[in-house]
């Protein structure tokens, strides 16, 4: 069955510094692999996929099949990049038509 | 707003009784997804909708749960017979694509029900 493993719950950085939410999966086939967030008070929104190969509000995510991982990573981190990230996954036996998430990496960035 | 509605937003409710939650997607969406997040965990797949078509139903959802989409529009997700263990965040979703990779879930603000 397939598996998104975030191992962090919380990760706390000072403004400026770089940021890594890691993201594991298990999956035998081909996924694709997504970052949601959400922020305080607000709605779980989609913020990058790694199919579009984009960069979100300085973050971006690179899909690495022989580590199984898709990492989401911003040089420098901004306050309101507080929020909590969910690593998400969707699967071919699927038809590519659901998410299994993963627990979540709350992130909290100080002044 | 034209996102996705979800009513109520809070339901307390006694174990043993039914609940039933609505769901409004984003009008020209033809999928329409529940999930349920529970305290500490992320989102979890109930059961999804193309259009009025009820194509999966995880494992978690049990006999006593009940969703429906009757005119391929809003959507209800009905509990029977209400246990502890429901007590959870229930999260609706929609989109406009067959692959959420080609669109995304959009997500409703979601119903907590708590069990007492």
């Amino acid at each position: 069955a397939q598996r998104v493993t975030q191992p962090e719950k919380l990760l706390s950085v000072f403004k400026g510094a770089p940021v890594e939410l890691k993201c594991n999966y298990s999956y035998s086939g081909s996924p694709e692999l997504f970052w949601y967030v959400q922020y305080s008070r607000q709605r779980l929104q989609l913020l990058l996929r790694h199919i579009s190969r984009e960069s979100i509000k300085g973050f971006t995510a690179d899909l690495n099949k022989g580590e199984t991982s898709f990492h989401l990573k911003k040089p420098f981190a901004q306050e309101e990049d507080s929020a909590m990230y969910y690593c998400a996954l969707s699967w071919g036996d699927s038809g590519y038509s659901t998410l299994t998430f993963g627990k979540g990496t709350m992130l909290l960035v100080s002044p | 707003d034209t996102g996705v509605s979800q009513d109520p937003r809070h339901k307390i409710t006694k174990r043993g009784q039914n609940v039933t939650f609505r769901c409004d997607p984003i009008s020209e969406h033809n999928r329409l997804y529940w999930y349920r997040q529970t305290l500490g965990q992320g989102p979890e797949f109930l059961t999804y909708f193309q259009n009025e078509a009820q194509l999966e139903k995880s494992r978690l959802l049990s006999d006593r749960f009940s969703a429906e989409r009757p005119k391929g529009s809003f959507s209800t997700l009905e509990i029977q017979r209400t246990e502890q263990g429901d007590s959870a965040m229930y999260l609706c979703a929609s989109s406009l694509a067959r692959q959420v990779g080609r669109s995304p879930l959009h997500f409703g603000n979601g119903t907590r029900l708590t069990v007492t």
